[in-house]
């Protein structure tokens, strides 16, 4: 089984419509990331979670909101999806920090297409 | 402006040939440089970690270099496989900081 799964890994939706993207580890750590990538682009920041009670926006957090329910599990919404929300997303993990050296672990990514 | 660039976007070589893809970055202060490698329809994995004082590390047929001088940093794949057919993303962290900086990646196909 992978360290993190993503579900759905595949949602096709229409504009206006409330999403949910879930995200579960089972590598024990406690640092978490929603991530977003566009063809041509690098990987985009949404948002991150150092804790339970940490929620932090990222670079583009506008449009989303996440909820931290456990150490283990991270969700990503979209509460009136739009068709640039359409994109591949992805969950990971991380511990120690990045900036002192942790490793990314990444899941599977989620592909939502608004229509 | 993206503070880390990849060249080239794209590249196809025959298998067994070797190539070299580049990362020039502008992130400061620095921290590390990771290489990734992402398949089609997977996640990223990371590859190798290049701190400050690191000129060269590797991984089986994957050796990574770091300029930390010229802020430059190069992949190079030995003996390349199909399997090596990838997206291969530079990623650089900053010192103290939560936020780290994705190159838009090089798509490397490899063909028989």
């Amino acid at each position: 089984d992978a360290d993190v799964t993503q579900t759905p890994r595949n949602r096709i939706t229409k504009t206006g419509k409330r999403i949910m993207l879930e995200c579960s580890q089972t590598k024990g750590h406690d640092r978490m990331y929603w991530y977003r990538q566009d063809p041509g682009l690098g990987l985009q920041l949404i948002y991150y979670s150092f804790d339970v009670k940490d929620i932090n926006k990222g670079e583009i957090s506008d449009g989303y909101s996440v909820s931290r329910q456990a150490q283990a599990k991270f969700s990503l919404s979209l509460e009136s999806a739009i068709p640039n929300q359409t994109a591949l997303y992805f969950c990971a993990t991380s511990d120690p920090a990045p900036h002192d050296t942790g490793e990314l672990f990444f899941g599977e990514g989620s592909r939502l297409t608004v229509l | 402006k993206n503070q880390v660039e990849q060249s080239p976007q794209s590249l196809i070589i025959l298998e067994g040939k070797n190539c070299t893809l580049q990362c020039n970055y502008t992130v400061s202060p620095f921290s590390n440089l990771r290489w990734y490698k992402q398949d089609t329809g997977r996640g990223p994995v990371s590859l190798t970690i290049m701190t400050f004082s690191e000129n060269t590390k590797s991984n089986g047929r994957y050796t990574a270099t770091l300029d930390a001088d010229t802020k430059q940093s190069s992949l190079h794949i030995t003996a390349s496989q199909l399997s090596d057919s990838a997206s291969y993303i530079c990623v650089v962290s900053r010192s103290n900081d939560y936020k780290l900086s994705f190159g838009a990646g090089t798509t490397v196909t490899v063909r028989a």
